[in-house]
């Protein structure tokens, strides 16, 4: 089936460790997406990329990073540097143009 | 800078009555407008796109209005169920930049 798989699920990470968390996309869509969401504050945009090798902060992007080294993948570290990571993360994607959005199940990363 | 508000924050309503959902934005200059659905602890589905010139999208029980000029977009359901319980946001799409969302209306359908 086609859709955007983010994985894993559920994530727990140490006080000072890195986290890399997966999204990929089979619908061939050019533009990929990270958003944080939090309760009482909607989704705010972490990165966003557009064309493969090239990705722009968004909002948010104090201590997280990422990669578009395929068109398929975009994957989010989230650093030490990250003060307050404890979120759920959701990834989207769509073709070019003013098409329509699509996302993935989410990550819940808490600080343990 | 784009900002979208969603009123209200939490509507509870009867199986069976039909409701109104709403969503504003500040700059009306926007391409397009969609709606999501999103139980909890899940992803967001997308339920109705419209584009900017526009004014309406059916789909089933749900149709999605547009007055770009008005800044102001309404998602109405109609005949609700307790299955479509669940927070629905708006999200516009001005120039070249990504969504930018509401917080959401959380719906309770009552049986």
């Amino acid at each position: 089936d086609g859709g955007i798989t983010q994985s894993p699920k559920y994530l727990f990470r140490k006080e000072g460790q890195n986290v890399t968390l997966s999204c990929e996309q089979n619908l061939n869509h050019d533009a990929m997406y990270w958003y944080r969401q939090d309760p009482g504050q909607g989704l705010r945009l972490i990165y966003y990329s557009q064309i493969v090798n090239d990705f722009q902060k968004g909002d948010i992007a104090e201590g997280y990073s990422v990669s578009r080294e395929k068109k398929e993948s975009f994957p989010l570290t989230v650093t030490s540097a990250q003060k307050n990571p404890t979120a759920f993360y959701l990834c989207a994607s769509r073709r070019a143009g003013n098409t329509e959005a699509f996302f993935g199940q989410g990550t819940r990363l808490t600080v343990v | 800078k784009q900002e979208v508000t969603q009123i209200p924050a939490a509507l509870s309503v009867p199986e069976g009555e039909n409701l109104v959902l709403n969503c504003s934005f500040t700059d009306s200059a926007i391409y397009n407008l969609q709606w999501f659905r999103q139980d909890p602890g899940k992803g967001l589905t997308s339920l109705l796109l419209i584009q900017s010139s526009q004014r309406e999208q059916t789909s089933g029980r749900l149709n999605a209005s547009l007055d770009k000029s008005s800044g102001r977009s309404t998602l109405y359901i109609a005949a609700s169920q307790p299955g479509d319980s669940a927070t629905y946001l708006c999200a516009v799409k001005t120039g070249n930049t990504p969504l930018v969302f509401g917080k959401g209306t959380r719906l309770s359908v009552i049986a």
